[in-house]
């Protein structure tokens, strides 16, 4: 009931490419769904959230596709630079309670 | 302002001693978390504060773990008899808290802890 499901584990793309990553939760009460960013030997940083009365939110470049009937989020990185490179973790909780994270995705971008 | 920090930001101790993780997280938040890294895995939670009291301790793996927070803000971990699979880094975050959902758990730097 608590657990987020993440895909794929490793991800690699070429620089100007698009990187999607995929989340499923199944737990209903979850309503607050952030992606963190963790460079190696560094603490995960919020990249960007979206609650679950909203569809979409795009910041920049990285997009958050909610769809609340299916239990699924996923993020989209438009023109994936290098220094995206970097592990990526979906993450959903209920009323500011703890996290619960995906199992990461590890993300390559290629020159 | 200053961010989430923790100490020391490694720890290598022989296994049976025990250790004690600090964090201090940033002026103002009330709510502190406590999650843990095992190489190459994701984030495990372990406990939650809002203020001093501790509404969700349910993450904690066993008995020779515990933490508090003193005065609403610093926080130990503490454990216990350390073993060998309590290696891992230990992440502290901070939010402003208070129950409300949206509320942007923000991370320190993690403790690496080593037990031989």
């Amino acid at each position: 009931q608590q657990q987020v499901k993440q895909s794929p584990q490793s991800l690699i793309v070429q620089k100007g490419g698009i990187s999607i990553i995929n989340c499923a939760y199944e737990n209903t009460a979850f309503d607050y769904f952030p992606w963190y960013q963790q460079f190696p030997g560094k603490g995960p940083a919020l990249l960007i959230a979206i609650r679950p009365d909203v569809s979409e939110k795009k910041e920049g470049r990285f997009t958050i596709s909610f769809n609340k009937s299916a239990k699924q989020f996923s993020l989209h990185i438009m023109d994936s630079q290098p220094g995206d490179s970097a592990t990526y973790f979906c993450a959903a909780s209920a009323r500011g309670s703890r996290l619960t994270f995906g199992e990461g995705t590890q993300l390559t971008v290629n020159p | 302002g200053a961010g989430v920090s923790q100490s020391p930001s490694n720890k290598v101790t022989e296994k049976g001693k025990d250790v004690e993780l600090r964090c201090d997280p940033i002026s103002g938040h009330t709510a502190l978390y406590w999650y843990r890294q095992s190489l190459g895995q994701g984030l495990e939670f372990l406990i939650y504060f809002q203020g001093n009291s501790a509404p969700d301790k349910s993450g904690l793996p066993s008995d020779r773990f515990s933490a508090e927070r003193t005065g609403g803000s610093v926080s130990t971990l503490t454990i216990q008899r350390t073993q060998q699979e309590d290696s891992a880094v230990y992440l502290c975050a901070s939010s402003l808290g208070g129950g409300v959902s949206y509320n942007e758990q923000f991370f320190g730097p993690g403790t690496r802890l080593t037990v031989l």
